[in-house]
């Protein structure tokens, strides 16, 4: 049993469409985060939050729009996305963003960009 | 800067076999240097981290890591694996003083019967 859950579990969508993954942390943590995983490519960092207030967004596509409403949830708001987008979007957070703390990733959301 | 470098990209091994991953990184700054794995269809977990104190790590399911700091190393071993240790794994550093991670682009451990 994971402490973050990520919704859908998959998704398919057109270029033209607009969807929205989900991410709940159940663990009291203060940040949260969003990377993209691609085959044979490192893991992506895309978006930080820190108590709610985006920190850190690595030259990330304006395509991709992460909203968090609370300390629990985040969102990453998808549209007009390209093939090569097609990923596992993981979310995840950590008790705040000090050096030593354990990220704890949800299981993810594949996305498949058609 | 810091970059974390995994020596391998893929690691076959048989069944109660020993085996070690390796983790090189460099860093202008002190790092905490961590293990994650990922098993098919999942998301990350921590395997061990390394933060202070003794160089050697036991982490869970029968891993540990050895700091060295001389040769900037985080190996990982395990002197029997099982065929439930196959997946993705992951080394990661952490930059002390502004917390960013920075993650190595995996090793893919497979476990033969």
């Amino acid at each position: 049993e994971t402490g973050v859950t990520q919704t859908p579990r998959h998704l398919v969508m057109g270029m033209t469409n607009k969807k929205s993954l989900k991410c709940e942390q159940h663990l009291g943590h203060n940040a949260m985060y969003w990377y993209k995983q691609s085959a044979k490519k490192p893991l992506e960092l895309m978006f930080v939050y820190s108590l709610e207030e985006r920190v850190e967004n690595n030259s990330v596509p304006s395509r991709f729009s992460p909203e968090c409403p609370n300390s629990s949830h985040l969102f990453l708001h998808l549209h007009t996305l390209q093939p090569e987008d097609s990923a596992l979007y993981l979310c995840a957070s950590s008790q705040d963003r000090s050096a030593g703390n354990t990220i704890y990733f949800g299981e993810g959301s594949w996305l498949t960009v058609v | 800067a810091q970059s974390v470098t995994q020596l391998d990209s893929q690691v076959p091994v048989f069944e109660e076999a020993p085996v070690e991953l390796r983790c090189n990184y460099s860093s202008s700054v002190s790092v905490y240097l961590f293990w994650y794995v990922q098993y098919p269809n999942q998301g990350l977990q921590l395997l061990l981290k390394y933060l202070s104190g003794s160089t050697l790590v036991k982490g869970i399911n029968g891993f540990e890591a050895e700091f060295n700091k001389s040769q900037t190393s985080f190996h990982l071993r395990k002197p029997s694996v099982h065929i439930s240790d196959t997946a993705e794994y992951f080394c990661a550093v952490s930059d002390q003083v502004s917390g960013k991670s920075t993650f190595g682009d995996g090793t893919t451990l497979t476990v033969k019967p």
